[in-house]
């Protein structure tokens, strides 16, 4: 069975522009988080979405915003970008999302300049 | 809230040496317990988990025990390998949420 794709893997930005980044969960699986990784902050939550409906939220400002959809692939968008907001950007898939073992894709890093 | 509390590294091993790495945990209720590795360029891939009290997790020869009168989940392994060089990270889900809360990691450098 295939695992977690995300698209792209490497990605550079300005500041002030906007990036989607996209993830293909593992197939037959309906829930799908985001999370970011950076050196000082380490690994926090930005969302999780079940069954194209967003369960959870992470304390990131509006600019972060998410979407699934009725294959449970998931999109994220990060609209006005800071250079703060460079990063690895992890995508993990579970099977219904209540406390299952989450499974985490290659992630798509990002650079803001 | 919730958090997680590891060891801070680097921690630098010789080959076949013992390795624990400490993992505490703050959490109401029962909370699920992990361990991710991230190799250098890489995603996060599950090394063990334990959903119970009691309840050990093992994979490639690493252990962890869910204590709860402790709130720890160390990671051990009698003997590291050269390829075991990585980041560890210490986790928790809880209360049906899908959201896992992470430790800060631990970089694992073993030698020849």
């Amino acid at each position: 069975k295939a695992g977690v794709t995300q698209t792209p893997r490497y990605l550079i930005k300005t500041r002030g522009q906007q990036v989607t980044l996209s993830c293909s969960p593992i197939s037959g699986h309906r829930s799908v988080s985001w999370y970011q990784q950076t050196p000082g902050q380490g690994l926090q939550f930005l969302f999780e979405y079940f069954s194209e409906t967003q369960r959870n939220k992470g304390n990131f400002p509006g600019r972060f915003s998410g979407r699934q959809f009725s294959n449970s692939r998931s999109e994220m968008n990060v609209s006005t970008l800071e250079l703060g907001d460079s990063a690895l950007y992890l995508c993990a898939s579970s099977l219904d999302g209540v406390q299952e073992t989450q499974y985490f894709g290659p992630g798509t890093r990002l650079l803001v300049l | 809230g919730n958090s997680v509390t590891q060891m801070e590294g680097p921690v630098t091993l010789s080959e076949e040496a013992f390795l624990t790495i400490n993992c505490t945990y703050t959490a109401t209720g029962y909370p699920s317990l992990f361990w991710y590795v991230q190799y250098p360029g890489e995603g996060l891939q599950l090394l063990l988990k334990a959903t119970k009290a009691d309840d050990k997790g093992s994979n490639k020869g690493f252990e962890a025990t869910y204590r709860k009168e402790t709130t720890s989940f160390h990671l051990e392994k009698g003997s590291v390998q050269v390829s075991d060089s990585a980041v560890y990270f210490c986790a928790l889900t809880q209360g049906g949420s899908e959201k896992l809360v992470f430790g800060k990691g631990t970089k694992l450098t073993v030698n020849p």
